[in-house]
């Protein structure tokens, strides 16, 4: 079954902090995977896609991993502000087709 | 303006009420989508649209019908509201290379 699973589901961090989203997928064939936040009443918004053959990529103070064999991929966020107080999903693009697969999301709130 | 708008941002109706949503977008993209998203759960499809005369089911269609009036018009309607239908609802557009624009979402309230 193609699903997508974040963790963990809410973080609470100080202001400055750096923090790490984690989701894992058992999507196939795979596509892509993206990032998105989402703030609250708000639709979501990309931060950032990893195709296959792509480990590591930056989007100012965010940056995405994805390990394509063990299926997983992170979202490490640097130097936290108020700002970044969102939920963050991963979607996962099913290869070939117009499937979407969404995480549930983690709710991170960050403290002053 | 935004690219993709939805109206009404807020709805509160009763059951049985027949309720549409609308979805409009200036992005020029032919894909259209509309999702539902309930608390703990990830987004789901309801409908898809890959072009005015290609009308698709999602996952979870049942008790929802939809209409692309245009390429940039795609409406969603709940012929009778029920209470479990309670949630928000996010059109959104497909980019060539795949990046889904969402709308800033309807909130939907079935008493």
């Amino acid at each position: 079954k193609n699903q997508v699973e974040q963790s963990p589901q809410s973080l609470i961090i100080l202001e400055g902090k750096n923090c790490t989203l984690q989701c894992n997928y058992t999507v196939s064939p795979f596509s892509n995977l993206r990032w998105y936040k989402q703030d609250t009443g708000r639709g979501p918004v990309s931060l950032t896609i990893m195709t296959f053959s792509e480990n590591t990529k930056s989007n100012g103070r965010y940056t995405a991993t994805l390990d394509a064999d063990t299926k997983q991929s992170s979202l490490h966020i640097t130097a936290s502000q108020l700002s970044d107080s969102a939920s963050y999903i991963c979607v996962v693009s099913h290869s070939g087709t117009y499937k979407y697969i969404f995480g549930t999301g983690t709710r991170l709130k960050v403290l002053a | 303006d935004a690219d993709v708008t939805q109206t009404p941002r807020n709805r509160i109706t009763k059951t049985g009420k027949r309720i549409m949503l609308e979805c409009s977008q200036t992005k020029g993209h032919d894909r259209m989508y509309w999702y539902r998203q309930d608390p703990g759960l990830g987004l789901r499809l309801i409908y898809y649209s890959f072009d005015v005369k290609d009308i698709n089911k999602g996952e979870i269609s049942d008790g929802y019908s939809v209409s692309r009036q245009a390429q940039a018009k795609f409406s969603l309607s709940l012929e009778s509201a029920i209470p479990n239908q309670t949630a928000l609802y996010f059109c959104a557009t497909r980019a060539p290379g795949g990046e889904l624009f969402f709308g800033e979402g309807s909130r939907l309230t079935v008493l």
